[in-house]
């Protein structure tokens, strides 16, 4: 069975642009949730997607929007990008939210 | 409102010997408990869960679990570590209210020498 893939895998990006991530979770997952990983911050919940639905947000401003499509992919967007963005985006998905979550292997974006 | 503590940062260990990291949880409403592992340039990988059950539970490399709900801790531990297992800890709860939303402590750099 094919594990959680996101792309991609690294991105450089200066202030102000806009980006968008992939996340395509395990077959059958129909829960995709999106964390921040900083050195300072630690892993910070971003939010969490279930049947193209958003049902839980955590404490980021409204700059980082998501959604989910039929097929249960995901995309996180980031708008108007500033140098504190700069981390590793990991998902992880599930087969419901109250289940053990698999992660992938993140994107790490850079901002120049 | 739920928070997970690592209570060390780093844990230093030669191999063989055995190992302990600590985790403890606040939560005002029923979690479920897990450890992860991230490797360098990796994501996390699950090592262990607690959802219900037996309070010991076992999991992937030879890492074990207690889950204590009187001390609010679910302490991992190895009898024997090897260099491979150095690694960033990562401790976690997720309410059984079905949010999709883990809480993890700050993580535990386990670092072991030959």
């Amino acid at each position: 069975k094919a594990g959680v893939t996101q792309t991609p895998r690294y991105l450089i990006k200066t202030r102000g642009q806009q980006v968008t991530l992939s996340c395509s979770p395990i077959s059958g997952h129909r829960s995709v949730s999106w964390y921040q990983q900083t050195p300072g911050q630690g892993l910070q919940f971003l939010f969490e997607y279930f049947s193209e639905t958003q049902r839980n947000k955590g404490n980021f401003p409204g700059r980082f929007s998501g959604r989910q499509f039929s097929n249960s992919r995901s995309e996180m967007n980031v708008s108007t990008l500033e140098l504190g963005d700069s981390a590793l985006y990991l998902c992880a998905s599930s087969t419901s939210g109250d289940q053990p979550q698999h992660f992938g292997d993140g994107t790490r974006l850079s901002i120049l | 409102a739920q928070s997970v503590t690592q209570l060390d940062s780093q844990v230093p260990v030669f191999e063989e010997a055995p190992v302990e990291l600590r985790c403890n949880y606040s939560s005002s409403v029923s979690v479920y408990l897990f450890w992860y592992v991230q490797y360098p340039n990796q994501g996390l990988q699950l090592l262990l869960k607690y959802l219900s059950g037996s309070t010991l539970v076992k999991g992937i490399n030879g890492f074990e679990a207690e889950f204590n709900k009187s001390q609010t801790s679910f302490h991992l531990r190895k009898p024997s570590v090897h260099i491979s297992d150095t690694a960033e800890y990562f401790c976690a709860a997720l309410p059984t209210s079905n949010t999709g939303k883990l809480i993890f402590g700050q993580g535990t750099t386990l670092q072991v020498k030959p």
